[in-house]
């Protein structure tokens, strides 16, 4: 069955640093999304990707991050300064028809920023 | 005003019984879906089951089965036989088909543990 594999599975950061989480959404999937979910918090929205662009993104995602899908296939989130507040686990997910009924998400980046 | 509520933070269950995990929903989009995933400690997101706000049956995937009651907005998740690696986290979400993203929201969650 088809994945989405995120890298690295976990990674941890000075404070101010920046970081890429990358992700390989499945092939023919056209909508690709972003969560953050804070240690045992709930999982929320960060950001939507459709068409090479943002169709939709979270007060959450300020300017200090960016999404981009460079080469077609990886998808990834940079955090330019990371604030020790941004330690989650971020997950990425994607699905071919946003009317459709099977999203796919990664197994996750666990980001500790120390 | 929150879109998914789950009240429940934590339930026990002994195995092989079933459980029922609560979620209630607010929209005023006429079309939506709604998802209940998994996350066991290892952290990842599983799907369990889908619920489409036209369906008129409620859905159902092997031992998970969603009782949804669209007037009281709520779509409860029905765990039957319950087993040891049920142990987990629970999340309902929901997507409302007017947006042009398709993003979920999530409640809180549930997390679940199965007695022996």
């Amino acid at each position: 069955e088809p994945e989405v594999t995120q890298t690295p599975s976990h990674q941890v950061t000075q404070m101010g640093q920046e970081v890429i989480l990358r992700c390989v959404p499945i092939s023919n999937h056209l909508y690709f999304y972003w969560y953050r979910q804070i240690l045992g918090q709930k999982v929320e929205f960060l950001v939507s990707f459709y068409n090479n662009e943002i169709s939709e993104k979270s007060e959450i995602f300020d300017d200090q991050f960016s999404v981009e899908r460079p080469d077609g296939s990886n998808f990834t989130l940079k955090i330019r300064s990371t604030k020790l507040e941004d330690s989650a686990m971020y997950f990425c997910a994607s699905i071919g028809d946003r009317g459709q009924r099977g999203y796919t998400f990664g197994s996750g980046t666990r980001l500790t920023v120390v | 005003a929150q879109k998914i509520t789950q009240t429940q933070p934590g339930m026990f269950v002994q195995e092989k019984e079933a459980v029922t995990l609560d979620c209630t929903y607010d929209t005023s989009d006429p079309s939506y879906g709604l998802f209940w995933y998994k996350q066991p400690s290892s952290g990842e997101m599983i799907f369990l089951i889908y619920q489409g706000s036209y369906d008129q049956q409620n859905a159902t995937e092997g031992r998970y089965s969603l009782n949804f009651q669209k007037a009281r907005k709520s779509a409860n998740l029905v765990i039957s036989a319950s087993q040891l690696g049920d142990s987990a986290m629970y999340f309902c979400a929901m997507r409302e088909d007017s947006s042009n993203t398709g993003k979920l929201i999530f409640g809180q969650g549930t997390t679940l543990q199965v007695k022996p």
